[in-house]
C-alpha cells in the first residue's frame, strides 16, 4: 500500500512566520506534488518535482518555494506566511509514467491557518 | 481547477442513484478521472475513462463521457451513507498522472 504522510494535520501560524510543510512517501515514487484546496476552487497545483533537486512551478507558485533533497521527501515552504495562504495543503506522489493510468496518491492534508 | 467545473452540492436518499456531473475544457485530454475525498482524508482514485470510450462500468460506478460536449458524469447506483464525500473530476492535459487539472468538487450528502 502506498503511503503518503504529511507532518501535521493542523497548523496555526502568524503572519510573517516562515512555515515548513513536510511530505514523505514510501513507495520510491519519482514525482511529487503540492496542491492547495480551497472551497469552490478545487485543487490548484503549487509546485511539483520530477526528481531529487528538480522542481517545476505549477499554477500558483507565488509566495511558495519547495525543496526536494531526498527522493522520498518534498517540502513546501512559505517564506513569509500571509492570511491568504490559509488553506488545506495536499501532497501527492506518482510513478514516472509507464502507463497513462498511473495515478497520483495523496496524503491526508495539512490544514494551515495564518492569523 | 478554473476550467473544470462541477456543481458544488448534491443530496440523495440512501438507496437512490447519484449522478455527479463535470464539464471540462480540453478536447485533447487523454484520460479523465474521478477522485473521492472522505472527511479529513486525501483524495483517492475511484475510476478513470480513456477519451476514446463513451462509458465504463465498475461495480456500482458508471462513468459516461460525452466528448462532443466535453461532459463527464459519475453515476453511483444504490448510494450508501459511506458514499458521502467530495468527488473531484480531473482531466489529464499531458500524458497520464503528471499533468492533472482538477474540478471544483461536488459534495455528496447521502440522507439515511
Amino acid at each position: 500500500d502506498v503511503k503518503v504522510t504529511q507532518s501535521s494535520r493542523y497548523l496555526v501560524k502568524r503572519t510573517g512566520e516562515k512555515v515548513f510543510l513536510e511530505c514523505v512517501q514510501d513507495m520510491d515514487h519519482e514525482n511529487m506534488f503540492w496542491y492547495r484546496q480551497d472551497p469552490g476552487l478545487g485543487l490548484r497545483l503549487i509546485y511539483f518535482s520530477y526528481d531529487v533537486k528538480m522542481k517545476e512551478k505549477g499554477d500558483i507558485p507565488e509566495g511558495y518555494s519547495v525543496s526536494r533533497e531526498k527522493k522520498e521527501r518534498f517540502s513546501l515552504i512559505l517564506e513569509s506566511a500571509s492570511t491568504n495562504q490559509t488553506s488545506m495543503y495536499l501532497c501527492a506522489s506518482s510513478l514516472v509514467e509507464r502507463e497513462s493510468t498511473d495515478t497520483q496518491y495523496f496524503g491526508p492534508g495539512t490544514r494551515l491557518t495564518v492569523l | 481547477g478554473e476550467d473544470v467545473e462541477q456543481s458544488p452540492f448534491l443530496s440523495v436518499r440512501e438507496g437512490d442513484s447519484s449522478v455527479i456531473n463535470c464539464t471540462y475544457t480540453d478536447s485533447s485530454s487523454t484520460y479523465l478521472y474521478w477522485y473521492k475525498q472522505e472527511p479529513g482524508a486525501g483524495l483517492q482514485l475511484l475510476t478513470y475513462i480513456f477519451s476514446n470510450m463513451d462509458m465504463k462500468q465498475d461495480q456500482r460506478l458508471t462513468v459516461l463521457l460525452n466528448k462532443k460536449d466535453k461532459h463527464l458524469s459519475l453515476r453511483i447506483a444504490d448510494t450508501q451513507t459511506g458514499d458521502s464525500a467530495i468527488y473531484f473530476c480531473a482531466e489529464s492535459r499531458g500524458a497520464g498522472a503528471n499533468n492533472l487539472f482538477f474540478g471544483t468538487g461536488t459534495r455528496l450528502t447521502v440522507i439515511p
